[in-house]
């Protein structure tokens, strides 16, 4: 079965500052890979998502991801952060064997501070 | 935009109760989901549909029953609540059309058994 390891559950940075947050996945077949955000007592909101061509996504809000085959790898990135930003962020791949059901990642909280 | 309503953003009950958590959509989706959200756990899927009167276990089904009569409405239930079962609940839905189509989420219930 597939799985997704998002490989930090807490990244804190300084307002304006750049951010990474990591996601790598099991599956060497064909994927599909979400981003989603979830902002205090909201449900996840779609940031981007990558489905195929081009490897670099951009997605809402500032963010981008970069697919890599060969890493098995979706990692999130934004180059100025703001405190609106701080949000937990889940990383996730479509499982081909449950359908369209989604397998997600633990999460990454991202606190931005001034 | 997709509209997800989750009937209840807070719930208290008692052990041994049946509780039902209602998640209605506007958009006309075919498939729709149930996912429990636990710090540390990120999201897991405890049943999903693909169409009326059809319902599939996730990965944790476990003391929890679903049912679809409607396409717009999918309702969780607890046979009979434990403490275990405290938690965020979180619906979905997405389109037909395959693994590539995103899911869209309503706000969640957070859920407290006693």
């Amino acid at each position: 079965a597939q799985s997704v390891t998002q490989l930090d559950s807490q990244v804190p940075v300084f307002e304006e500052a750049p951010v990474e947050l990591r996601c790598n996945y099991s599956s060497s077949v064909s994927v599909y890979l979400f981003w989603y955000v979830q902002y205090p007592n909201q449900g996840l909101q779609l940031l981007l998502k990558y489905l195929s061509g081009s490897t670099l996504v951009k997605g809402i809000n500032g963010f981008e991801a970069e697919f890599n085959k060969s890493q098995t790898s979706f990692h999130l990135r934004k180059p100025s952060v703001h405190i609106s930003d701080t949000a937990e962020y889940f990383c996730a791949v479509s499982d081909h064997q449950a359908g369209t059901a989604l397998i997600f990642g633990k999460g990454t909280t991202l606190s931005v501070s001034s | 935009d997709v509209k997800v309503t989750q009937s209840s953003r807070y719930l208290v009950k008692r052990t041994g109760e049946k509780v039902f958590l209602e998640c209605v959509q506007d958009m006309d989706h075919e498939n729709m989901f149930w996912y429990r959200q636990d710090p540390g756990l990120g999201l897991r899927l405890i049943y999903f549909s693909y169409d009326v009167k059809m319902k599939e276990k996730g990965d944790i089904p476990e003391g929890y029953s679903v049912s679809r009569e409607k396409k717009e409405r999918f309702s969780l239930i607890l046979e009979s609540a434990s403490t275990n079962q405290t938690s965020m609940y979180l619906c979905a839905s997405s389109p037909s059309g395959g693994r590539n189509q995103p899911q869209h989420f309503g706000d969640g219930t957070r859920l407290s058994i006693l």
